[in-house]
């Protein structure tokens, strides 16, 4: 049974550029977050999609918005890069809640210069 | 508000010693989930181990276990003869059945051989 699969690993962009990440989740898991992990700010919630509608959302600015697909791959975006957008950015996938269990992949490194 | 408090920063014992982890909760739900993830140097999170608040069983898996105790909101983790493999950052996390995770800032183990 294939893991959390997150792509790119690594990313360097530049400020004002955005970018997108992608997840594929575990085969028959439909629900999908995002996290932020930051060295200041720990791991905070970005949202959560559960059958293509996003269900939950933490508080970020509106430059993070995010969307899933009919097969429950999730991409999330960032609009208007900035430094403190530096981060690793982690997918989870559950079957139908992080309240059972979440499986998380390996991250997708984002660094803003 | 939900909140999950890991006072111990960073912790390094020698190899074999024993080590618990700590983790307070502060939730105003009566239903919700708390769990323990491990986050090794490659960056994805392990899942460890999830209770729900019904259950306040402690658990054994191995060298690990868990001791939930609402008296007290916490949920320690405690490895029994550490081995050097068992260095990571670990974190307590609670979704007060509200879908998402809110993590503790972890604490970093190190063992020494």
């Amino acid at each position: 049974k294939a893991g959390v699969t997150q792509t790119p690993r690594y990313l360097i962009k530049t400020r004002g550029q955005q970018v997108t990440l992608s997840c594929s989740p575990i085969s028959g898991h439909r629900s999908v977050s995002w996290y932020q992990q930051t060295p200041g700010q720990g791991l905070q919630f970005l949202f959560e999609y559960f059958s293509e509608t996003q269900r939950n959302k933490g508080n970020f600015p509106g430059r993070f918005s995010g969307r899933q697909f009919s097969n429950s791959r999730s991409e999330m975006n960032v609009s208007t890069l900035e430094l403190g957008d530096s981060a690793l950015y982690l997918c989870a996938s559950s079957l139908e809640s992080v309240n059972t269990e979440a499986f998380f992949g390996q991250g997708t490194r984002l660094t803003v210069v | 508000a939900q909140k999950v408090t890991q006072a111990q920063t960073e912790i390094s014992v020698v190899e074999k010693e024993d080590v618990t982890l700590d983790c307070v909760y502060e939730t105003r739900d009566t239903t919700y989930y708390l769990f323990w993830y491990k986050q090794p140097p490659s960056g994805e999170l392990v899942f460890l181990i999830r209770r729900n608040s019904f259950d306040e069983q402690n658990e054994i898996s191995g060298r690990y276990s868990w001791n939930f105790q609402k008296s007290t909101s916490s949920f320690n983790f405690t490895i029994t003869a550490s081995q050097v493999v068992d260095s990571a950052v670990y974190f307590c996390a609670d979704s007060s059945n509200t879908g998402k995770l809110i993590f503790g800032q972890g604490t970093t183990l190190q063992v020494k051989p």
